[in-house]
């Protein structure tokens, strides 16, 4: 347990679908983060949230909507997903957005399927 | 553009020692972390570098050199629960991280 859940643990939707995808974090961290892990591809960092401001939005496709409503959780609002959307997402929290260390705790992440 | 490079897949023995190797081109750097990840699980935290030289934390221990953009992590007496991807991820100028792809380790009996 790294104090980071995440659910559902396992999404299956298709295109026309929306869904919601939620994090919380027990840690007293001020920072979230939405990863998408691909099969033997780098972490994609989707967004960042700081004391509940998004300070980062990596060119994601519009039809992932993040939503920050306090700093213990995160949601991942999903909308005409397309197939290659499906992946691992993972949600991780920090101490503070910035800083010389900002070691992260994950979440074990939502296995999503985009039929 | 920012690149981390790792192996993609390395195999070793049960009670031996692996070296999992990572060099990186980063704007800036602000420290070097690795990563655990077991198959389904969540990457956790293993080491941070941020200073040139080796920090050893039991079994586990990882190297860095700044100059050359390189560090690896060092892992002994290997168990089989160390069968796991291990991640390596670099915090740029900006403090944001960029990540390898990581490299699968298969340990056999």
């Amino acid at each position: 347990e790294t104090g980071v859940t995440q659910t559902p643990r396992h999404l299956v939707m298709g295109m026309t679908n929306k869904k919601s995808l939620k994090c919380e974090q027990h840690l007293g961290h001020n920072a979230m983060y939405w990863y998408k892990q691909s099969a033997k591809k780098p972490l994609e960092l989707m967004f960042v949230y700081s004391l509940e401001e998004r300070v980062e939005n990596n060119s994601v496709p519009s039809r992932f909507s993040p939503e920050c409503p306090n700093s213990s959780h995160l949601f991942l609002h999903l909308h005409t997903l397309q197939p290659e959307d499906s992946a691992l997402y993972l949600c991780a929290s920090s101490r503070e957005g910035q800083g010389a260390y900002n070691e992260q705790f994950f979440g074990p992440g939502t296995r999503l399927t985009v039929l | 553009g920012q690149n981390i490079d790792q192996p993609t897949e390395m195999t070793a023995t049960e009670g031996a020692i692996v070296q999992i190797n990572c060099t990186y081109q980063t704007s800036g750097f602000n420290g070097l972390f690795w990563y655990q990840q077991h198959a389904g699980e969540a990457p956790t935290f293993l080491s941070y570098n941020v200073l040139d030289g080796l920090e050893e934390k039991g079994r586990f221990s990882s190297f860095l050199s700044r100059s050359k953009g390189y560090s690896y992590l060092l892992l002994k007496e290997l168990q089989m629960k160390d069968s796991a991807s291990y991640l390596c991820a670099v915090m740029d100028s900006n403090y944001q991280l960029i990540w390898g792809a990581g490299t699968k380790l298969i340990i056999k009996p």
